[in-house]
């Protein structure tokens, strides 16, 4: 295990709503990133967070956003879902400057 | 732009076969290189890294894996593969910005499928 934990496992939305993830980062970690997994693909870079700010985004919208809070938990936001949003959301935690992240176990989404 | 690159997508062994899994990278400074294994239903799991010294690092579970940076390629090996090992595995490679944001960037994974 990670330490690293997020919230739901699993998840269905329609098309249209909006959705929060969570996150719990590893004891002690600082950084927060988010990433992608669409069914056959390997994980894309959504963005990372930083001091409670966006430290770097990949090309996703900007209906895509979260928040990082002061005990460096995170949240992942979707709004108006679409159906290619279906997705396993990955979070990773590190420290800042470092390069190796450890990633939490995912939240399957699943948009109808 | 930063990519990796899978070549095999599907890869079937029989049990005690040797495994050799491609990755070649593209990026002109310094990088950080990964292994991720995925079993059915579970989350990444780190199978070895690379940030410097000793090209052939050694990893969990009998893996290795050799970074020659002529040829921006970290294979994975393994000499004798089991039933266990079926799973999807990821190569990824990292660098650090201006910024101090490290983002992985993932190959599209190659399933292996050991027969028992």
């Amino acid at each position: 295990e990670t330490g690293v934990t997020q919230s739901p496992t699993h998840l269905i939305k329609t098309r249209g709503q909006q959705v929060t993830l969570r996150c719990s980062s590893q004891s002690g970690h600082n950084t927060v990133s988010w990433y992608q997994q669409a069914l056959g693909q390997g994980p894309q870079f959504i963005f990372q967070y930083y001091r409670e700010e966006e430290n770097g985004r990949g090309n996703f919208p900007p209906r895509f956003s979260g928040l990082q809070f002061p005990n460096y938990s995170s949240e992942l936001n979707v709004n108006a879902l679409e159906l290619d949003d279906s997705a396993l959301y990955l979070c990773a935690s590190s420290l800042q400057g470092r390069a190796e992240a450890f990633f939490g176990q995912g939240t399957r989404l699943t948009v109808v | 732009a930063q990519s990796v690159s899978q070549h095999n997508h599907h890869v079937i062994l029989s049990e005690a076969a040797s495994l050799e899994l491609g990755c070649n990278y593209s990026y002109g400074g310094t990088v950080n290189l990964f292994w991720y294994v995925q079993y059915p239903g579970q989350h990444l799991q780190l199978l070895l890294k690379y940030f410097s010294g000793d090209p052939l690092v050694k990893g969990i579970k009998g893996f290795e894996a050799e970074f020659i940076k002529s040829k921006f390629s970290f294979n994975l090996r393994k000499p004798s593969v089991q039933w266990s090992d079926t799973a999807e595995y990821f190569c990824a490679v990292n660098a650090g910005s201006t910024s101090g944001t490290y983002k992985y960037i993932f190959g599209t994974g190659t399933r292996l499928k050991v027969l028992a």
